[in-house]
Parts: structure tokens; C-alpha cells; sequence
């Protein structure tokens, strides 16, 4: 499974909302009826940080400010006011058909 | 804390071994599949392998099937992954991830990253 980020680059003023695009080359539900897209963050000079997983659940400690959507084929994270630390990479990756895992390109964020 | 810590990088010549080892704490790493991904310098993310809570199943990117090997060692709570014929495309930091709990949701995988070994593959 192909999975297709957009934009890969992203310039966003502090306080202003961001949305990242993701998708995939076929549908990622599984045959449990599941949907198993994860969004990752990766900070400058640290490893990736799980941030939501099946499509929108956010993992303990996310701020409520980031939010995921989707299904089947495209999913979407978005931040709704965007602080100095949520720079970095975020890439989306799915675990409903494998092997291999596979993860989108990354989208990098930058405060402009 | 749950936390992993790999080890085990460095820098090697092509066609050599390296064997990196994770350890897992604040959770034993028998109740869970895990898995190992990689990223080249300033690349993207890449699976490599993945291994059940018992060890009985293993599975591995094509990039590295027959070189590379996935193991465990339950009672030290150790992970490990054996690299042979080490290529420059290896090069990389690799990464030990928490997969899914046994017999819980698979909703529960990559929820726990380690901070990395590098492992540079050049002559």
C-alpha cells in the first residue's frame, strides 16, 4: 500500500490552523472492519511520537488542538491553532495490510 | 516509565555484521509483537521487521529479507536484530517500536518509540 502525503512542506503563522493529507493506493479497512492509520510527529533530533491512531483516537498527552478524520482512501490530520512546538515531521502510516508497514513521506511543518 | 533503548550501532565497512539490541522497560517485551523501523539520514520512515510476542513469527521488508534477522530474548527482555552483508543503503538510525499487545487490538501498535541506534555502512 502506497501512501501519499500532501503537501510535503507546509509554512504555517503561529496560532493559524494546519491540515495535512493522506492517502492511500486502496482502501485501508480491514477485514475486522478496523481502519488502522496512524499519524506519527517527529521533532527535530528525536524519534517519531505516535499521535493518533485508528483514523482519530488522539494518545494520552495530545493536545486536543490536533484531530484526525477520514476513511477508506483519504484521511486527514489537522491542528487547529499551531504552537512553536508542533514543528517537525508528521507522517501518516497504516497497518491494515501488510506485510510491509508502509508510512507516507512526511510533511514537514515550519512556522513562518 | 515504558520506555526502549537500542544499542548496538556504529560504523562498518559494506559486506559486514552488526547486531543491534533493544531494551524494553517498565513493560515485558514477551507480552508483545515488535517491530523495527529505519530512517536514512534525512529520509523518510521504513519497516524492516516485525516478530510476534513468542518469537514463532517473523516477518521482514524485502530490502533486508535474507540478510537481516530478528530476535528475542525474553527472560534478559531484550530485542534484537542481526545484520549481515551490511550494503551503504543500510545506513541508517534504527528504530525499536512497540507493536500490538497479544491478543489485544492491533489499535495499540506504535504507540512506543526508542531514540535510535545509527548504523553507517560505508568503505
Amino acid at each position: 500500500v502506497v501512501m501519499t502525503q500532501s503537501p510535503l512542506s507546509l509554512p504555517v503563522t503561529l496560532g493559524q490552523p494546519a491540515s495535512i493529507s493522506c492517502r492511500s493506493s486502496q482502501s485501508l479497512v480491514h477485514s475486522d472492519g478496523n481502519t488502522y492509520l496512524n499519524w506519527l510527529h517527529q521533532r527535530p533530533g528525536q524519534s517519531p511520537r505516535r499521535l493518533i491512531y485508528a483514523v482519530s483516537i488522539r494518545d494520552s498527552g495530545v493536545p486536543d488542538r490536533f484531530s484526525g478524520s477520514g476513511s477508506g482512501t483519504h484521511f486527514t490530520l489537522k491542528i487547529s491553532r499551531v504552537e512553536a512546538e508542533d514543528v517537525g515531521i508528521y507522517y501518516c502510516m497504516q497497518g491494515s495490510h501488510w506485510p510491509p508497514i508502509t508510512f507516507g513521506q512526511g510533511t514537514r511543518l515550519e512556522i513562518k | 516509565e515504558v520506555q526502549l533503548v537500542e544499542s548496538g550501532g556504529g560504523f562498518i565497512q559494506p559486506g559486514g555484521s552488526l547486531r543491534l539490541s533493544c531494551t524494553a522497560s517498565g513493560f515485558t517485551l514477551r507480552n508483545y509483537w515488535m517491530h523495527w523501523v529505519r530512517q536514512a539520514p534525512g529520509k523518510g520512515l521504513e519497516w524492516v521487521s516485525r516478530m510476534n510476542s513468542d518469537g514463532s513469527y517473523k516477518i521482514y521488508a524485502d530490502s533486508v529479507k535474507g540478510r537481516f534477522t530478528i530476535s528475542g530474548d525474553s527472560a534478559k527482555n531484550f530485542l534484537y536484530l542481526h545484520m549481515t552483508s551490511l550494503r551503504a543503503e543500510d545506513t541508517a538510525t534504527y528504530y525499536c517500536v512497540r507493536g500490538r499487545a497479544e491478543y489485544s487490538s492491533p489499535m495499540g501498535a506504535f504507540d512506543i518509540w526508542g531514540r535510535g541506534t545509527m548504523v553507517t555502512v560505508s568503505s
